[in-house]
């Protein structure tokens, strides 16, 4: 599986934004970018998955580089949940390839 | 709740004795995954199932087996258990197939197993 590389952790303060960003400079062309993340004590969680384009939804948006070599997961206003490990994982997509998770980045939201 | 049910939540149990861990998929999943989660290690994909038939292993021990049934449900087997197999062990289930691309993996909640 191609490598995803990513801050060992971030610090935002409440109700800002918040970019994490992601490198994956040995992507493929049949590599989708996906992002999980785990709050305390849970199992982690599906946030947003991309191709090629920008993708937006209920919990974050996902800017993908032109060259696809990195991506930057957004979350618009970050609030004390949103406190968690982000993971950046590429994902084949071919049938049946599987999830690889890396170490993550740990984001800490202050009040 | 995710959907996808995992039991116990938690186990304690002794070197050398063997345990079995339960999942069920949310409905409509087809595909079957097992992670193992320890401080050390992070999370490490086990094995794969889709509609009863395994398609990945990944860092699976020999002492570690699973399966999963006719009705979807899977069972994660661990047996002759050292001190080290303590962890966060999760289940998540997909749509599975080919079409994995447009879907995610939804995680249950786990079961923490202590070995002592």
């Amino acid at each position: 599986d191609a490598k995803t590389t990513q801050p060992n952790s971030m610090e935002s303060n409440e109700e800002e934004p918040v970019h994490l960003p992601c490198n994956h400079s040995t992507i493929s062309g049949t590599d989708y970018i996906h992002w999980y993340r785990q709050l305390p004590s849970q199992g982690p969680e599906y946030v947003i998955h991309g191709l090629t384009s920008n993708v937006n939804n209920r919990m974050a948006s996902l800017a993908i580089a032109e060259d696809r070599k990195s991506s930057t997961l957004i979350l618009h206003r970050a609030t004390l949940r949103d406190a968690a490990v982000y993971y950046c994982i590429l994902r084949e997509i071919r049938g049946y390839s599987t999830l690889t998770f890396g170490k993550g980045t740990m984001l800490l939201v202050s009040p | 709740d995710s959907g996808v049910t995992q039991t116990p939540k938690h186990l304690i149990t002794a070197t050398g004795q063997r345990v079995t861990l339960r999942c069920s998929p949310r409905s409509g999943d087809l595909s079957v995954y097992w992670y193992q989660q320890s401080l050390d290690q992070g999370l490490q994909f086990l094995i794969q199932y889709y509609n009863g038939e395994e398609r990945a292993k990944g860092n699976i021990l020999e002492r570690f087996s699973a399966q999963q049934f006719p009705d979807l449900h899977s069972e994660l087997n661990l047996s002759s258990l050292e001190l080290g197999d303590s962890a966060l062990y999760f289940c998540a289930s997909s749509v599975g197939g080919d079409r994995v691309f447009n879907y995610g993996y939804t995680f249950g909640s786990g079961t923490r197993l202590t070995v002592v």
